[in-house]
Formats: C-alpha cells, structure tokens, sequence
C-alpha cells in the first residue's frame, strides 16, 4: 500500500533550466507535506515543506505547489544547478493521534543536473 | 547543535547474531523516530518517541527489533538474531513539533553476510 508515490525514477536536466519533481499521495489524513534531498551514505537533507492550508511554498531556488483535490505536490526548482544533483523524496505526515510526525515517503527520483 | 549523531556508520555482521546502533537527537528536540531504508526505496517508518515514551511501531517492527530512550535522551536500536533480509540503512530523526526541524542523521549501514 503504496500511500505515497513518486512516478518518475529519474529526471534530467540542462543546468539553468527548470526541474519539476511530482509526488501523489492517495491517504486524504495527510494535511503536512516534505520534500528532502539525499546524498548517497548521508541521511536525507530538508528542503521545503508546506502545510494543506497552503497552495504554494517559495524558498529561494525550490518552490513546492500543492493541489490538494488532486492529491498532488511538485517541487520546483529554478535555476537547476550541477550541485541539486541527488536523490529526491517526497513525505507527508497526518497531525493527531500516535502517528503525529511519522513520515510516509515516496519511493525518490533522481535527479541529474547537466553542465 | 551538532545534528542528529548516529554510531556506528558502517556495520557488518553475520546472519544470526545481535547488533546494536545509537542514535543521539538534537539536544532540544523531544521527538525520536527510527525509520529503514533499503535500495530504491525510500525510508519507511520503524518507532518514534517522544521524550522516553515509544508511542508507536510499525508492522515492519518484529519481535526481533526492540528499541529504547531511556531517560528522553539517546536511542538504541537493537536486532537480535540478525537474517540477511535486515540488511538496509537504519536512519534516526529527531523533532521539537511536526514540520519544524525534523532532521535526520547520517545513518548506520547494516550488511549482514
């Protein structure tokens, strides 16, 4: 039970253009969302985060966009650069209860930025 | 603050025999949780504290793992009668409240052979 996917297992891209990164999710209790980059052997690194009652997160280069009817988050990422070369993941998290900050992740894309 | 400190980094075992990790949180955060990852996959949920109470485990938790806060502080996390199927990145992550600060450590990469 797969609760949250991510369906591309790689994205490439020329540095200084646009990188788009999906993420769906299908459990409606998800009201935080998070995305980390991961370096192989280092534990994933927070980027942005963004709360249901939002649409949009803008933090520098990386902007998170969620539609919440379609279950669906993307991260952005303008201008790309060689460095933003990693392991993408996707997570979300349910408020309440025992579960409040347990993180559901997506299976990662990878991303490979171009010189 | 010195991040989420995890020892050892690297550990290789042979099938059937007991392994312990550590985790050490950032010293304010009241939240620790313990998640696996194997390859091309991302980390799954294992436990999670808050302070020493452990409030939740997964399914993914058998009988054979048992973790442990004592005193609020540190983790250990311990797989007794280890089988080639544990082998997998063991990562720790603390947090003061939900979205704010949730950082991982580096991890502690489990072979058993």
């Amino acid at each position: 039970d797969q609760q949250v996917k991510q369906n591309s297992p790689s994205l490439s891209v020329q540095e200084g253009r646009i990188s788009i990164l999906n993420c769906d999710y299908t459990n409606s209790m998800f009201d935080y969302f998070l995305w980390y980059k991961k370096y192989p052997a280092e534990g994933p690194t927070f980027l942005i985060s963004i709360s249901s009652i939002k649409d949009k997160n803008e933090d520098g280069r990386f902007t998170v966009f969620l539609n919440k009817s379609a279950k669906h988050l993307s991260l952005h990422i303008v201008p790309s650069q060689p460095g933003d070369s990693a392991v993408y993941f996707c997570a979300a998290s349910s408020a309440g209860g025992t579960s409040y900050g347990k993180l559901t992740f997506g299976q990662g894309t990878i991303l490979t930025v171009h010189p | 603050d010195t991040g989420v400190s995890q020892n050892p980094r690297h550990k290789i075992t042979k099938r059937g025999q007991n392994v312990t990790f550590r985790c050490d949180p950032i010293s304010e955060h009241n939240r620790l949780y313990w998640y696996r990852q194997t390859l091309g996959q991302g980390p799954e949920f294992l436990t999670y504290f808050q302070n020493e109470a452990q409030l939740e485990k997964s399914r993914l938790l058998s009988d054979r793992f048992s973790a442990e806060r004592p005193k609020g502080s540190f983790s250990t996390l311990e797989i007794q009668r280890t089988e080639q199927g544990d082998s997998a990145m063991y990562l720790c992550a603390s947090s003061y409240r939900q979205g704010t600060g949730y950082t991982f450590g580096s991890g502690t990469r489990l072979t058993v052979v």
